[in-house]
């Protein structure tokens, strides 16, 4: 069936380093992408999607490009502060809105 | 921003028994979606329900069931509890289906079940 592949294991990195989570996806079709965010005692946010190749989303400083030809969408922001710390999930969807994640990166960013 | 409310916070049961989460969506929202998110996981679709009937089911036994109210609330049902079945609970909200993926759902901040 469809599926998402993330990186394993927690990513830790110091305040104002580059942040990359990757993220592979089998799918029959063509799916929409997404990163959602979950910070503590909180739900999960939408962070960014892409809905067709070559597609780039972003936002709050994240991007993620739809490369269809790697069936990827790695997540990447420049430079994290200490408030991204968060767990962070790759998603996707074949236009029905239901939504298959990965298993999740939890990302500490040290001050 | 999100408005999307879940009862209760937290939930302690044994094994068999049964339990009811609930779920009130955002305001204008008529579709909800229930997922299952174990520990160290991330979530997985149940089912969703659109005006009242259910759209669509994940991988999920019988023993999973659902009800959404005239006012688009939800409640999720689960029977003959198995310690599998422990984790955080999740319900989305969205407004409409049409659009493909291009609605935005928003999420509540889950009920947490432990089965003993």
């Amino acid at each position: 069936g469809d599926s998402v592949t993330q990186m394993e294991g927690p990513v830790t990195l110091s305040e104002e380093a580059f942040l990359t989570i990757n993220c592979t996806y089998t799918a029959t079709g063509y799916p929409s992408l997404f990163w959602y965010v979950q910070y503590p005692g909180e739900g999960l946010q939408l962070l960014l999607k892409a809905t067709k190749a070559d597609d780039k989303g972003s936002n709050k400083g994240f991007e993620a490009t739809y490369r269809k030809e790697t069936t990827s969408f790695h997540l990447e922001k420049g430079s994290v502060q200490v408030s991204d710390s968060a767990v962070y999930f790759c998603a996707l969807s074949m236009g029905n809105n239901r939504l298959a994640f990965g298993k999740g990166n939890q990302v500490v960013v040290i001050p | 921003e999100t408005g999307v409310t879940q009862s209760p916070t937290h939930l302690i049961k044994t094994r068999g028994q049964q339990v009811t989460l609930r779920c009130s969506s955002q305001s204008g929202h008529n579709t909800v979606s229930w997922y299952q998110q174990a520990l160290g996981q991330g979530p997985q679709f149940i089912f969703q329900y659109y005006r009242e009937e259910e759209n669509g089911r994940g991988n999920f036994p019988p023993r999973f069931s659902g009800l959404q109210f005239p006012n688009y609330s939800s409640e999720l049902n689960v029977n003959a509890l198995e310690l599998d079945d422990s984790a955080l609970y999740l319900c989305a909200s969205m407004s409409g289906l049409a659009g493909g993926d291009d609605r935005k759902q928003f999420f509540g901040p889950g009920t947490r079940l432990t089965v003993l």
